[in-house]
């Protein structure tokens, strides 16, 4: 199975400055099937970024995704106190589907 | 807009069998892809499998020898039963949606907590 590695496991920010989060693939992903999600506490995760660059449905443009292959970065450009939160990367071209252990971005 | 609402039991007793329904509303289960996922402070979030709307199933092979997911299309429902339970098996437990068998999720129930323990 795919083993997917996210770093940092939390990263402390202020609100305005910008997040790269890295999910890294112990193989490498096909079709770029990468997603990314956000989660709050006591919610289920929600789709932000799929095939490893697009945003879902209302998404806001301050997030981005980004490489191919095994490693794969999400950004947020400029940080909203909304986006406090653990995210997490997905793989669904390997069976079985894996996701990452997460990043959680907290108010510094 | 679809909708999914996960419904079972909160507690269940180790070496029994863990079933969960999650119901669908506002689309059909005859459309998609239909998995349940599982979260765990130890674990993370897991892939456990999916039912197709064709009724054919993928089971994560960590899972496979104890995981079985059916349909109940006059309900527009789906299941999971989960034999054999462990401590290791509490996890809140969610329902979701794939468009198709190789897919992300855009659609998730709220998630249901089920504690192993006797």
């Amino acid at each position: 199975e795919i083993v997917l590695t996210q770093s940092p496991g939390t990263l402390s920010l202020s609100p305005g400055e910008r997040a790269t989060l890295s999910c890294r693939a112990s193989q490498s992903v096909s079709s770029n099937y990468l997603a990314w999600y956000q989660q709050k506490p006591g919610q289920a995760p929600r789709l932000l970024i799929f095939g490893a660059s697009s945003r879902a449905t209302g998404i806001p443009d301050r997030f981005s995704g980004s490489g191919s292959g095994t490693d794969f970065t999400l950004t947020i450009s400029r940080l909203e106190p909304e986006d406090f939160a653990v995210y997490y990367c997905q793989q669904h071209g390997s069976s079985p589907w894996t996701f990452g252990q997460g990043t959680k971005v907290e108010i510094k | 807009q679809v909708q999914l609402q996960e419904s079972g039991p909160g507690l269940v007793k180790p070496s029994e069998t863990l079933s969960l329904t999650c119901t669908v509303s506002g689309g059909s289960i005859s459309s998609y892809y239909w998995s349940w996922i599982r979260q765990s402070p130890g674990k993370g979030l897991e892939w456990i499998g999916y039912i197709s709307y064709s009724g054919s199933t993928n089971y994560n092979p960590s899972l496979k020898s104890r995981v079985t997911i059916a349909a109940d299309k006059s309900k527009n429902q789906f299941s999971l039963k989960l034999d054999s339970v462990t401590a290791a098996d509490t996890a809140v437990y969610y329902c979701a949606r794939a468009y198709s068998g190789y897919d992300y999720y855009r659609d998730w129930g709220q998630g249901t907590l089920v504690t192993v323990s006797s």
